[in-house]
């Protein structure tokens, strides 16, 4: 089966930097994806990671270690509208298909003023 | 920029009633999904659907759901008899095949069964 960890809530101050961690186990991996959810609403996509390294995308970087089965989402400069929850998602392959994601519980990230 | 599409943005039903969530996929798109999330908890698989059929589906899509796609744009998602536990957000997703292979997620339905 898979498994998928990330802490439950992170709370930072504006304009700094946050570094949420995820850590999976799972057969057949196939990619890893960072999704924002803000309350109520439909993830967002934010980055993909399939190769060992860094990702970055303006604000928001993301980092992934297949042999540790690791990744972390870095976001910068943190703005109010930053605060939403921040899913990490594995896709593995199953059943000779490679498209299931399977999700993380979900950081509620917190940005105070 | 195009978007997945999906009606209606609230369902309320009884016990034992069917149910259909519609969805409009991004128009290029070639894979599609369904997940649910139940209140505070995480978002689930559900199914894939590609060139009309199922390609996988959890347990949890037992044979009271069913997937269609009926015409050229819509992508539904029955359920035959609603439970009490079938309460939940469901959100459509598509993505087009490729080495990336991103799925865009719809706003969402939130069905009530009572």
């Amino acid at each position: 089966g898979q498994n998928i960890d990330q802490p439950t809530e992170m709370t930072a101050t504006e304009g700094a930097i946050v570094q949420i961690n995820c850590t999976y186990q799972t057969s057949g991996f196939n990619g890893l994806f960072w999704y924002q959810q803000h309350a109520g609403e439909a993830p967002t996509f934010l980055s993909y990671n399939v190769l060992d390294g860094l990702e970055e995308k303006g604000r928001f970087s993301s980092f992934l270690s297949r042999s540790k089965g690791y990744s972390y989402l870095l976001l910068k400069e943190l703005q109010m509208k930053d605060s939403a929850s921040y899913l990490c998602a594995v896709r593995h392959i199953s059943s000779g298909s490679a498209r299931q994601l399977t999700f993380g519980s979900g950081t509620q990230l917190t940005v105070l003023p | 920029e195009p978007e997945v599409t999906q009606t209606p943005s609230h369902q309320v039903t009884q016990m034992g009633q069917e149910v259909i969530l519609r969805c409009v996929p991004i128009s290029n798109h070639l894979y599609f999904y369904w997940y649910r999330q139940i209140l505070g908890q995480k978002v689930e698989f559900l199914v894939s659907f590609y060139n009309n059929e199922i390609s996988e589906k959890s347990e949890i899509f037992d044979d009271q759901f069913s997937v269609e796609r009926p015409d050229g744009s819509n992508f539904t998602l029955k359920i035959r008899s609603t439970k009490l536990e079938d309460s939940a957000m469901y959100f459509c997703a598509s993505s087009e095949p490729g080495a990336v292979d991103t799925q865009y997620f719809g706003p969402g339905t939130r069905l009530t069964v009572l």
